[in-house]
């Protein structure tokens, strides 16, 4: 069984776009909620989560958590060539998991 | 400031042999995780380790897995009598230490490619 399921598994948009990333997860021993960034190498680090409806921000890319809900968004506003890449959403807790990532294409 | 480094980057064995996979933490950093990932699919957990501790390795095969994270050194993923299914990339994690290391965002290395022919 999936402990996070991240939506949709792939995405094409053009240059400008704003696009929301979702990602659904188990309640069992939620400690956190991690949103990484891969493009060919090492995930990178976009955002931790741990308190509900407080928006984090960075630059074009914001999250949000929602505990009632189980879920998460991030959102990427005006996207870039450079946004592409695969977006992996994690939850820690007891154990660790990541779900299968959301690949976003960003076309000129 | 180094990140998270293991080496190598690639590995070449044959079905058979022995993989050693090795990551440093980042500086400070006393947490170390493993995760495998196969092409299509997302990290899949396998172990966690703090110094000299093997934590959770509830995601590890049971049979010719092992890690390691020794007082002195690297982490090391030892995989034994390697199989063509354990091609992957392996990723290594670290965080600061912090109980039970949920409320630390894990900084990834650059991963290692491990391919058996």
């Amino acid at each position: 069984e999936d402990k996070v399921v991240q939506s949709p598994l792939s995405l094409v948009v053009h240059e400008g776009d704003t696009v929301t990333l979702n990602c659904s997860y188990e309640v069992t021993n939620f400690r956190s909620l991690l949103w990484y960034k891969q493009e060919k190498k090492a995930p990178t680090f976009l955002f931790m989560l741990t308190s509900s409806g407080i928006e984090k921000k960075s630059g074009r890319l914001s999250s949000i958590l929602d505990k009632k809900e189980l879920s998460s968004i991030l959102n990427i506003t005006a996207t870039q060539t450079g946004d592409s890449a695969i977006y992996l959403c994690g939850r820690t807790g007891n154990q660790f998991y990541f779900g299968t990532g959301t690949s976003l294409t960003v076309i000129p | 400031n180094a990140g998270v480094m293991q080496n190598p980057r690639h590995l070449v064995r044959r079905r058979g042999q022995e993989a050693r996979l090795r990551c440093s933490p980042m500086k400070g950093h006393s947490h170390v995780y493993w995760y495998r990932q196969l092409p299509e699919e997302g990290l899949k957990f396998m172990v966690y380790l703090q110094k000299e501790n093997i934590i959770d390795e509830s995601g590890m095969p049971k049979e010719r897995f092992s890690a390691e994270f020794p007082k002195e050194g690297p982490s090391i993923l030892r995989i034994q009598q390697v199989v063509r299914g354990d091609s992957a990339a392996y990723f290594c994690a670290s965080s600061p230490g912090t109980p039970n290391g949920g409320n630390q965002p894990q900084h990834f290395g650059d991963g290692t490619r491990l391919s058996i022919l």
